[in-house]
């Protein structure tokens, strides 16, 4: 099955400054890759996705960039704002009828003012 | 607009004590998920229902049963609940390609 693995596991950065995270899959049938954010005491929300015959897509300060070779996929944060600070996570999924969602570990983002 | 509503938000069982979690949704969405959440290790999928009427297994099915009782409902069920099950449940539900969730249900078994 669907195995994804994200790094780093914290990121630490001066307010203003970029962010990247990584995160590497395993099946190569899987198309969809979303990134979620998740706040303190809340569930994962959808911050951006992107398909797998597209490979770089932005959203004001945030970005995703894809490697369907390499199976690698990222997530670009630029000028960093506090409220940046929280959990991120990187998911893989087929286009089938399931959609089943296999997330990546986690990364926890702080932002320092 | 509640979206999806987990019960309860939080859980304190005994081992071997059985207990039912509730996940209902409002968005008329088809595909309905089960995830645990621990430290270090994301969000692992325990169940999902990809329509009314079916459930698969998911990466972590052992120990948990579920229902899909209608198209709105989908409960995940714990018969003989273990401290290995001490977690933190999210339940979402899935339009096209984006997944709600919930608010989670942090269960504490003793």
């Amino acid at each position: 099955g669907e195995n994804v693995e994200q790094h780093p596991s914290t990121l630490s950065v001066q307010e203003g400054d970029s962010a990247v995270i990584k995160c590497t899959y395993s099946d190569s049938a899987s198309n969809y890759f979303p990134w979620y954010k998740q706040e303190l005491g809340k569930g994962p929300q959808l911050i951006i996705d992107i398909r797998s015959n597209v490979g770089e897509k932005k959203d004001q300060r945030i970005a995703v960039t894809l490697n369907k070779t390499a199976k690698h996929f990222s997530l670009h944060i630029t000028e960093t704002q506090p409220e940046d600070s929280a959990v991120y996570f990187c998911a893989a999924s087929r286009k089938d009828s399931s959609y089943k969602l296999i997330f990546g570990s986690g990364t926890r983002l702080l932002v320092r003012p | 607009n509640a979206g999806v509503t987990q019960t309860p938000k939080f859980q304190v069982l005994k081992t071997g004590q059985s207990m039912t979690l509730q996940c209902a949704q409002d968005m008329n969405h088809n595909s309905m998920y089960w995830y645990r959440q621990d430290p270090g290790m994301g969000l692992r999928l325990i169940y999902y229902s990809a329509s009314e009427g079916t459930t698969d297994k998911g990466e972590v099915p052992n120990g948990y049963n579920v229902s899909r009782l209608n198209k709105r409902e989908f409960s995940l069920r714990l018969e003989s609940a273990a401290p290995s099950q001490t977690s933190v449940y999210f339940c979402a539900s899935r339009k096209n390609t984006e997944a709600f969730f919930g608010q989670g249900t942090r269960l504490t078994v003793v």
